[in-house]
């Protein structure tokens, strides 16, 4: 199926563990996005790529790291996970100025 | 600094008549302007739009209407049906698209009651 998915869509792991969520998408959009999204602040924009091998931070990149080797993914990746990670986060890709999302991973932080 | 506010956290509207749901920006650099729903444990979905060229845009029973000189923009849901309850994300772009993505507000429960 053509879109955006993201896996796991649940994880738990224990603080200090490292931890990667991925997202992969079908549609070859050149711009990926990883948003986290918290009660109270909505949807923040972690870390962005315009294209393979390009990556840039956003508004809340502390604790993550992204690479892109190839267009169609995009993982993140909680090199020590923190209980403030505990979140839901959303992986995103452009086309033009609109955003298709994916269906999210619920990541919890013990 | 919040460039995108939703100071409405929820709003509850009987079923059939008109929600309406606002929307500030600062940043007098967006130039397009977007609203996102999104249901329990699934991702945001693209609902309507609008360009800083219009003041208004409508599709089926959603309408979104924007003052630029306020730096406001609402949308209108007629009639609200059960559906419609959701979370509502206001958004704006100020790249055209890419670099810096979308800037979201934090999002207005809509509940509809019945």
């Amino acid at each position: 199926d053509a879109g955006i998915t993201q896996s796991p869509r649940y994880k738990i792991t224990e603080t200090g563990r490292q931890v990667t969520l991925m997202c992969h998408q079908t549609w070859s959009h050149s711009y990926m996005f990883w948003y986290r999204q918290d009660l109270g602040h909505g949807l923040r924009l972690i870390y962005y790529s315009a294209a393979a091998d390009i990556t840039d931070k956003g508004e809340v990149p502390d604790g993550y790291v992204v690479s892109r080797s190839k267009t169609e993914n995009f993982p993140l990746t909680l090199e020590s996970a923190t209980r403030s990670q505990t979140s839901v986060y959303f992986c995103a890709s452009t086309e033009g100025v609109l955003a298709f999302f994916g269906q999210g991973t619920r990541l919890t932080v013990v | 600094d919040q460039q995108v506010k939703q100071n409405s956290p929820s709003l509850s509207v009987q079923e059939g008549r008109i929600s309406i749901l606002n929307c500030d920006y600062t940043n007098s650099m967006f130039d397009y302007f977007l609203w996102y729903k999104k249901y329990p444990a699934e991702g945001p979905t693209f609902l309507i739009s609008i360009s800083s060229i219009k003041d208004k845009n409508e599709d089926g029973r959603f309408t979104v209407f924007l003052n630029k000189s306020a730096k406001h923009l609402s949308l209108h849901i007629v009639p609200s049906q059960p559906g419609d309850s959701a979370v509502y994300f206001c958004a704006a772009s100020a790249t055209g698209g890419g670099a810096d993505g979308l800037t979201f507000g934090k999002g207005t429960h809509l509940i509809i009651q019945p």
